[in-house]
């Protein structure tokens, strides 16, 4: 299956400041998925991101705040900017696992951030 | 918003099947049931899914009800690591976005 790797696992950011997180794949792939997961809740979906097109964000979700960049079909980043302290959450990147016998998605391990 | 429902908690003994139910009873006739799961402070991982028959694999079991409202995942011998928030799942195909629901915190009981 896939092999994803997110960085950076965890980090603790000033508010008002950016955190860019990286999602590198170890396989081509079309679409890449962005996650929050905030504590104790479920995840929710950030934005979908093409390579070559303009990242499709959720509702409630926007560019100014969370940028994306798609530069190739295996690397993908999302930037928390301008953060406060109910950004502290933990991002995830996924990805449609087209490896043999994989059927589902697979996902990062995640970036744990806490902002203070 | 997710088109499942499912148990907010349940307990299992360690050894005994684990049975989660998930609701769907808004399912399309081409939609898929998925079925991951989250172990604590790790990303989501696919388990299992079907359309209209029961599947199995080396991880579970899946029941998908004649009707298709709704279905069970079975973890047949359920041990400690299996310890984690269930997410049933409805998607039309898998290239689709995932919307997770709340999923069901499952503890497994030593």
């Amino acid at each position: 299956s896939a092999v994803i790797s997110q960085k950076p696992s965890r980090d603790i950011c000033q508010r008002g400041t950016s955190l860019t997180i990286q999602c590198q794949v170890d396989s081509q792939v079309t679409m890449m998925f962005w996650y929050r997961q905030q504590p104790g809740q479920s995840l929710t979906l950030i934005a979908t991101a093409n390579q070559g097109s303009e990242a499709t964000y959720e509702s409630g979700f926007v560019i100014d705040k969370f940028p994306i960049s798609r530069p190739n079909l295996t690397f993908s980043t999302l930037t928390v900017s301008n953060m406060s302290p109910e950004d502290s959450s933990i991002y995830l990147c996924s990805v449609v696992d087209r490896g043999k016998g994989s059927y589902g998605y697979t996902f990062g391990s995640g970036t744990r951030l806490t902002v203070v | 918003d997710a088109k499942t429902t499912q148990p907010p908690s349940m307990d299992c003994a360690e050894g005994r099947a684990a049975n989660l139910p998930c609701n769907h009873s808004t399912i399309s006739g081409n939609e898929y049931v998925y079925w991951y799961r989250q172990i604590h402070s790790q990303g989501p991982q696919y388990i299992i899914h079907g359309l209209k028959n029961n599947e199995t694999n080396e991880m579970a079991s899946l029941i998908i009800t004649e009707d298709r409202k709704s279905s069970t995942l079975i973890l047949p011998h359920a041990t400690l690591r299996d310890t984690a928030v269930y997410y049933c799942i409805v998607n039309l195909n898998r290239d689709d976005k995932i919307i997770f629901g709340k999923g069901t915190r499952l503890h497994i009981l030593p």
